[in-house]
């Protein structure tokens, strides 16, 4: 069974400061990994994935990821924050069902986001 | 394109009564979803299609019903609403149920008193 767990549910920074979102994953085979943000009242934006190529990811609005596979670990960055990247960001896995082939996704509990001025 | 809609965009119901949330997607996939979001608790599936004329159950189908309508849409009722189900609701679709990127909807945001 594949599991996510966001390490931070609150983080708060300034603005013009680095961004680490922390993101744990179990799985037990080769998963896909992404990175959703959701700004408030909105629906769900891809940041980014991984799917078995590249570990160091690059997403939208600057973000990156990296997948360490030794460490199950799929930790969301940014070099400087922006006042409009606070938002809910969510870690997501998805892995195949043996059974039926499907990729069932599997969410984070979401990790809140505060810029500071 | 407008990629995935749904309507409403907010419903407040007594408990008993029912309601359909209405998805639609105008990508061509073949693979639609349906989550409700509550907090602290991430994203939940409670029914998914993998394909047209499909439906199955996800993590949390009780007191819901689907429909796949056609290949564009995917609706969610809700028979008879409690305040358990006041939540906000969320479509996705992807290409095939195999594939992995999911696309969102705006979501519905349901509160039953």
């Amino acid at each position: 069974a594949q599991s996510v767990t966001q390490l931070d549910s609150h983080v708060s920074v300034s603005e013009g400061t680095p961004v680490l979102l922390r993101c744990n994953y179990s799985s037990s085979y080769s998963p896909s990994l992404f990175w959703y943000v959701q700004h408030p009242n909105k629906g769900l934006q891809l940041l980014l994935k991984y799917t078995s190529a590249a570990t160091l990811v690059k997403g939208i609005n600057g973000f990156e990821a990296e997948f360490k596979k030794s460490e199950t670990s799929f930790h969301l960055t940014k070099p400087s924050a922006h006042m409009s990247d606070a938002a809910e960001y969510f870690c997501v896995v998805s892995d195949q069902l043996m059974d039926t082939g499907r990729r069932a996704l599997t969410f984070g509990s979401g990790t809140r986001l505060q810029v500071q001025p | 394109n407008a990629g995935v809609t749904q309507t409403p965009k907010f419903q407040v119901l007594k408990t008993g009564q029912s309601m359909t949330l209405q998805c639609a997607q105008d990508m061509n996939h073949n693979s639609m979803y349906w989550y409700r979001q509550d907090p602290g608790m991430g994203l939940r599936l409670i029914y998914y299609s993998a394909s047209e004329g499909t439906t199955d159950k996800g993590e949390v189908p009780n007191g819901y019903n689907v429909s796949r309508l056609n290949k564009r849409e995917f609706s969610l009722r809700l028979e008879s609403a409690a305040p358990s189900q006041t939540s906000v609701y969320f479509c996705a679709s992807r290409w095939t149920s195999s594939t992995d990127t999911q696309y969102f909807g705006p979501g519905t945001r349901l509160t039953v008193l």
